[in-house]
């Protein structure tokens, strides 16, 4: 059984649309995390949740949009696909915020054309 | 100043050599660290946590200096596969995310 799990792997769209990006972990972990890994292969974080509630947003635009149903989903949605969002997005959970370590899911590797 | 910083490499050693890697942090009040280990193309997978006595697990090694704020990891007897990006890894309470360094890069040869 995979801890971490996300989907689509890949994502290939046109600028302009919107896509949706899921994630769930079955570790029953308190907080999970979206990052951002670009083409220099910087991770950056880009929301935090813990038990379902926001606790990190790092300056990220608008279009991006989390949602987390309950403590084991963290979805992304994304408005409005630019040329500068092509990049793998890692979901990832932790058991505690902040001083824990992190699983990481497989990535989705998303492609803005 | 980035918060956790790496020299990105590559660092090209031959099999069999031992090979350290040094990460600095800026946030004082960081409290947990990891090494993480990244494949081409796949997810960051936990390699081990860095305790302030040290810790040693198989080949690897990862000290921890909180006076100057730096952590190491070292691979004894390297190996073909040991090749990846090792990233370094800071997490406090209080920002409630994990820090990524920018990774180092080791490729193992024959």
């Amino acid at each position: 059984d995979t801890a971490v799990s996300q989907t689509p792997k890949y994502l290939v769209t046109q600028m302009g649309n919107d896509k949706s990006i899921k994630c769930e972990q079955n570790l029953g972990h308190d907080t999970m995390y979206w990052y951002k890994q670009d083409s220099k292969k910087f991770l950056k974080i880009m929301f935090s949740y813990n038990n379902k509630e926001l606790i990190i947003n790092e300056t990220v635009p608008n279009r991006f949009s989390p949602k987390s149903p309950d403590k084991a989903h963290l979805n992304l949605h994304i408005n409005s696909l630019e040329l500068g969002d092509s990049a793998v997005y890692f979901c990832a959970s932790s058991r505690e915020q902040g001083n824990t370590e992190a699983f990481f899911g497989q990535g989705t590797r998303l492609t803005v054309v | 100043r980035k918060e956790v910083e790496q020299d990105p490499g590559p660092f090209n050693v031959p099999e069999g050599a031992t090979v350290a890697f040094n990460c600095t942090y800026s946030n004082s009040a960081s409290q947990s660290f990891f090494w993480y280990r990244q494949d081409c193309r796949k997810e960051p997978k936990l390699l081990m946590s860095v305790y302030s006595s040290g810790n040693e697990d198989g080949r690897f090694t990862a000290q921890l200096n909180r006076a100057s704020q730096y952590i190491s990891l070292l691979i004894r007897d390297s190996k073909l596969s040991d090749s990846a990006t090792y990233l370094c890894v800071v997490t406090s309470l209080t920002a409630s995310k994990l820090t990524f360094g920018t990774g180092t890069r080791l490729q193992v040869t024959l």
